[in-house]
């Protein structure tokens, strides 16, 4: 079946500029999660959301990054205003839901390249 | 703030030599415990995952890991590597009751052939 898809896998743009980036998760996968893998910080946690709860915010880095997941399937990852530092790979998970014994399925990631 | 520490950044071994790669978390109560393979090109994927019960688990590909609660570690192993093993390997931890992922800051392992 199919994986976590993301779109585009590569984007390059100039400082200053908004970007969205677009996860579709596993069908049937009520979690869903943002993280980024940048060098010298590793994998990090963004937000995840669980059907209909409010999503988990606390990893977004700045009020620059926002996150919607429209009818519980679909998210888009939007970065304002974006700073060099803003470069990195952009991974997207997806699980059955939250729970404990539920692993996270991974996307293969946007490169976001800030010039 | 809860963390993970994995204490080699980059290991080289040769074929058929033995892994053992560390992996300590700072939290004191329930947390779940997994390790993640991300292969040169590839997605991050499963390797094994423990939530309770026997600390030693298997994963894929002739992996374990032990939980020692003690030692707050889940040290990952494999008996005799191969050159396919070549990848960046990462611990993580969930706590109590699931959620988001608590990533280490992963090892590089290089396999000579």
């Amino acid at each position: 079946g199919a994986g976590v898809s993301q779109s585009p896998s590569n984007k390059v743009t100039e400082k200053g500029k908004d970007v969205e980036l677009r996860c579709d998760p596993i069908s049937g996968h009520t979690a869903l999660y943002w993280y980024r893998q940048s060098l010298g910080q590793g994998l990090e946690f963004l937000i995840y959301f669980q059907g209909n709860s409010a999503p988990d915010k606390s990893g977004l880095p700045s009020d620059r990054f926002s996150a919607e997941r429209t009818g519980g399937s679909v998210s888009t990852l939007t970065i304002q205003r974006t700073q060099q530092e803003d470069s990195a790979v952009y991974l997207c998970a997806s699980s059955l839901d939250t729970g404990y014994n539920q692993p996270q399925h991974f996307g293969d990631g946007t490169r976001l390249s800030i010039l | 703030a809860q963390s993970v520490s994995q204490h080699n950044h980059h290991v080289i071994l040769s074929e058929a030599a033995s892994l053992e790669l560390g992996c300590n978390y700072s939290y004191g109560g329930t947390v779940n415990l997994f390790w993640y393979v991300q292969y040169p090109g590839q997605h991050l994927q499963l390797l094994l995952k423990y939530f309770s019960g026997d600390p030693l688990v298997k994963g894929i590909k002739g992996f374990e890991a032990e939980f020692i609660k003690s030692k707050f570690s889940f040290n990952l192993r494999k008996p005799s590597v191969q050159w396919s093993d070549t990848a960046e390997y990462f611990c993580a931890v969930t706590l109590n009751q699931g959620g988001k992922l608590i990533f280490g800051q992963g090892t590089e392992l290089s396999v000579k052939p």
